[in-house]
């Protein structure tokens, strides 16, 4: 599976919009783009995937660039229940589940 | 739909002792996977359980080992623990093996002392 690049830590106003980038220039063509968030002391929570197209669900927007070497988590209107840390992840779906978590980004919604 | 449901949730054991730890996975999931979640290491994987049947394992001792039963419930089982063994193992499930969307359980807080 191909690695991801996430800054360390973000920081967000309450009610904006937060964007969290992922690098994975190695990403191949079979390989999908997911994004998970774990708050503190809880499992990893699914928020959203996708593979070449742009995605939308009622948690997050996923936009993944032409070349597919990275993408943005758009969270649209970020509370303070959205502060935890989010990981990029790309595998190959029908593989297996050995999903390879890097550090994450930790993200801080301010009120 | 309830989630993926591990037990128990928080332990405390001994070194050289055993630890049993039990998953069930969202109604109608076949696929459990487990994940051992440390602050050094992150999340790694542990193994993939479908159709009773491991059909991927990561990169751990014997000691670490598991099962799943024919409801798709799974167990994890940890044998001679050692004080690097604490932790917070993860179970997570999947409608097929490798299935698209992994859905992780609270985890089970695993102390060694």
């Amino acid at each position: 599976d191909a690695k991801t690049t996430q800054p360390p830590s973000m920081d967000c106003a309450e009610g904006r919009a937060a964007n969290l980038p992922c690098n994975h220039s190695t990403i191949s063509g079979n390989e999908y783009v997911y994004w998970y968030r774990q708050i503190h002391s809880q499992g990893p929570q699914y928020i959203i995937h996708g593979l070449k197209n742009n995605e939308t669900n009622e948690m997050a927007s996923l936009i993944i660039t032409e070349d597919r070497k990275s993408s943005t988590l758009i969270l649209p209107h970020a509370t303070l229940r959205d502060t935890a840390v989010y990981y990029c992840i790309v595998r190959v779906s029908y593989n297996n589940n050995d999903m390879r978590f890097g550090a994450g980004t930790r993200l801080t919604v301010k009120p | 739909k309830a989630g993926v449901t591990q037990t128990p949730r928080y332990l405390i054991k001994t070194r050289g002792q055993q630890v049993t730890l039990s998953c069930s996975p969202i109604s109608g999931h076949r696929s459990v996977s487990w994940y051992q979640q440390t602050p050094g290491q992150g999340l790694q994987f542990l193994f993939e359980y479908f159709s009773e049947t491991q059909r991927n394992k990561g990169n751990f001792p014997g000691r670490f080992s598991g099962r799943q039963f024919s409801n798709s419930r799974s167990e994890m089982n940890v044998s001679t623990l050692e004080l690097g063994d604490s932790a917070l193992y993860l179970c997570a499930s999947s409608l097929e093996q490798g299935g698209n969307t992994i859905y992780f359980g609270e985890g089970s807080w695993l102390t060694v002392v």
